[in-house]
């Protein structure tokens, strides 16, 4: 099956600064992918549809200024936490959708990323 | 509107009983229904899924699972439990024609005992 890697798999920062996580579809391209946070023993939260060469479409409540989604290629795209404060610590998870997606189009995800700021 | 709900927080049973993780849904159309398995500190990882065809999917690790229409349910099952087979199960479905974005139910622990 379709491979989606994700760097780091886990990063600890200090509050104030800001935290980049890549995903990349390691054997397919994805003109789509979805970032999703998820919180100890919860279901996944969608946070974001990062489209390749065009702005991501944040859900409801997700702050774009916080959570800056750049999805430069057909291959990568990536979560920027700015400013990073310790609500932010959490499980991040993306996932890709691969293109062409035939009939289901089921998503593909990658490792998650743990995220402790302190 | 598309919805799903997995109605168990947490399941046990003992290592080489049948195990059964119940999920149903709400779609307005035709469903496209998807299992994942999720080991701790890890991403999801799929299992199965049903998009037409016959009611019983059969998927990754012996697990299979059955659509049923009139009760709107896609439990997943496994007729010899494993102690690894412990993890978290997440249902899933989107709306055939509709958003290619799926609803994921809020997940079920299986613990299987040794």
């Amino acid at each position: 099956g379709a491979v989606v890697s994700q760097h780091p798999s886990w990063v600890i920062c200090k509050s104030g600064t800001s935290v980049k996580i890549e995903c990349r579809s390691l054997d397919f391209q994805a003109t789509t992918m979805f970032w999703y946070r998820q919180f100890p023993k919860q279901s996944l939260m969608l946070m974001a549809t990062s489209n390749e060469g065009s702005k991501a479409t944040y859900e409801q409540g997700v702050e774009k200024d916080k959570f800056l989604i750049n999805h430069a290629s057909l291959t990568l795209s990536t979560l920027t936490v700015t400013s990073a404060h310790p609500e932010d610590s959490s499980f991040y998870i993306c996932s890709a959708r691969e293109e062409p997606s035939g009939v289901s189009g089921e998503q593909f995800f990658g490792p998650g990323t743990r995220l402790t700021v302190l | 509107a598309q919805s799903v709900a997995q109605p168990e927080d947490q399941v046990n049973v003992a290592e080489g009983n049948p195990l059964t993780v119940k999920c149903t849904y709400s779609v307005s159309g035709n469903p496209y229904l998807f299992w994942y398995v999720q080991y701790p500190n890890r991403g999801l990882q799929f299992l199965l899924k049903y998009i037409t065809g016959d009611n019983l999917v059969k998927g990754s690790y012996g697990f299979e699972a059955e659509f049923n229409k009139s009760q709107t349910s896609f439990h997943l099952k496994k007729p010899s439990a494993l102690v690894s087979d412990s993890a978290l199960y997440f249902c899933a479905v989107r709306e055939s024609g509709g958003s290619y974005i799926p609803t994921f139910g809020r997940g079920t622990s299986l613990i299987v005992h040794p």
